[in-house]
């Protein structure tokens, strides 16, 4: 069964505290990974795509990496505007055409 | 470019009542999406349109329903509104199977 689980669920950060968090995926046909920033009461903000192992994307304090299994996204001397939810996906082939699976998301709490 | 606009922001009903939500993607977008986001369960896929036609569905019952218009605009419908429905409704376009999901900023679901 395609699956992906995002760990940890959440993480508590002091300012300038660097982290990684981790999406693991099992999926049939990859066809690419994307990461995902949620503010509360707001959709997904669009980050990064990724779609082949030894991938990176970089965006000001943040770097999303990819292997055969899992991703992580980097994020490097964190600050407080950075608190949200981040949500990894994956599209995968399905029968006839694709599909997106979502992680429940890790919460990241950044303290001034 | 305007973004992914969803109407209305929020909404209250009682149990047994339907419902419609509206979502107007991207300008240029032709496919839209339609998830439930709950904090237990994540994102959830509820279906996809593109061109109106239902590509794709997702493993809920069939009071969940949707439909697309020419404009590429899309409606969700929920009939006999259930408890268990309460949730943020999420609306998503993009231009073509190779580009990331942008979202709205959701329909709040309340159910009584």
């Amino acid at each position: 069964e395609d699956q992906v689980t995002q760990s940890p669920e959440a993480l508590r950060l002091q300012e300038g505290e660097s982290s990684s968090l981790n999406c693991s995926y099992t999926v049939s046909g990859l066809r690419g990974l994307f990461w995902y920033r949620q503010d509360p009461g707001k959709g997904p903000e669009f980050l990064f795509t990724l779609y082949s192992a030894g991938e990176e994307k970089e965006k000001e304090r943040l770097k999303a990496t990819l292997t055969k299994k899992e991703s992580f996204l980097h994020i490097t001397a964190p600050k407080p505007e950075d608190s949200a939810t981040y949500l990894c996906a994956v599209q995968a082939q399905g029968s006839g055409t694709y599909k997106y699976i979502f992680g429940t998301g890790t919460r990241l709490k950044v303290l001034a | 470019k305007a973004g992914v606009t969803q109407t209305p922001r929020y909404l209250i009903k009682t149990r047994g009542q339907q419902v419609t939500l509206s979502c107007s993607p991207i300008s240029g977008h032709r496919s839209v999406s339609w998830y439930q986001q709950t904090p237990g369960q994540g994102l959830q896929f509820l279906f996809e349109y593109f061109s109106e036609t239902q590509r794709n569905k997702g493993n809920f019952p069939g009071r969940f329903s949707g439909r697309q218009f020419s404009n590429s605009r899309s409606e969700m419908n929920v009939s006999t509104l259930e408890l268990g429905d309460s949730a943020l409704y999420l609306c998503a376009s993009s231009s073509d199977m190779n580009s990331p999901l942008h979202f709205g900023n959701g329909t709040r679901l309340t159910v009584t």
